[in-house]
């Protein structure tokens, strides 16, 4: 069955460089979140989507903005890239619906600022 | 409880031996609370999704209950083998955050052969 995917799998940017990061959702998934788990740390909500529209922001930088397209998949562009901006960067996706749905993670993309 | 959090941070079992560990949430508002079996360099794989107070879930050796009044969770492997290594994750969703999960800290779990 497909996956959540995330490209690039790694990336290594210098500081003050610009990255972005590509989702592509499960398809029919109609939600797509977020998260940046950084060393050490949990994972932490940055962002979602629902229907291509903004439904809930988390601890998203305002150096960072997403977005998702009209054919469902999400792109992450991080701006000003700081050292603390290394971090593992998670994609997820699901259908929305009542009993609480599964979300289903990608593998991640990781982030080194150097 | 104002964050989710879980218990222990990790845990050493021997193959063979069933083991259990907690994961803590806030229990108003709550809407549904979510476990993960992470793998270093994989997704998180979904488990298990839990919503009603009472419930319990089996997914081959690996159980789960919940409690949403006292706001606990627990997961169970039975016989545990090697390759239930992993790190558990639980994450919880309340109706006023609409669809964002918060994670707790992970259970990291090493079965010993």
């Amino acid at each position: 069955a497909a996956g959540v995917i995330q490209s690039p799998r790694h990336l290594i940017k210098e500081k003050r460089e610009t990255a972005t990061l590509k989702c592509y959702p499960i398809p029919r998934h109609d939600t797509v979140y977020w998260y940046q788990q950084g060393p050490g740390q949990d994972p932490q909500f940055l962002i979602s989507f629902y229907e291509k529209m903004q439904s809930d922001k988390g601890s998203i930088p305002d150096r960072f903005s997403a977005q998702q397209f009209s054919d469902y998949h999400s792109e992450l562009n991080m701006s000003s890239l700081e050292l603390g901006d290394s971090a593992l960067y998670f994609c997820a996706s699901s259908l929305r619906g009542a009993n609480g749905n599964t979300i289903y993670f990608g593998e991640g993309s990781w982030l080194t600022v150097v | 409880i104002l964050n989710v959090e879980q218990s222990p941070q990790s845990l050493h079992v021997q193959e063979g031996d069933s083991t259990n560990f907690t994961c803590s949430f806030p229990s108003s508002n709550f809407y549904a609370l979510h476990w993960y079996r992470w793998e270093t360099a994989k997704s998180p794989e979904a488990l298990f999704v839990m919503t009603l107070n009472g419930d319990e879930k089996k997914k081959g050796r690996i159980s789960a209950t919940l409690n949403t009044k006292e706001g606990y969770s627990y997961l169970y492997i039975k016989g545990s083998q090697p390759e239930d290594s992993a790190t558990y994750l639980c994450a919880s969703r309340i109706k006023a955050a609409g669809n964002k999960l918060t994670f707790g800290g992970g259970t990291r779990v090493l079965v010993k052969p």
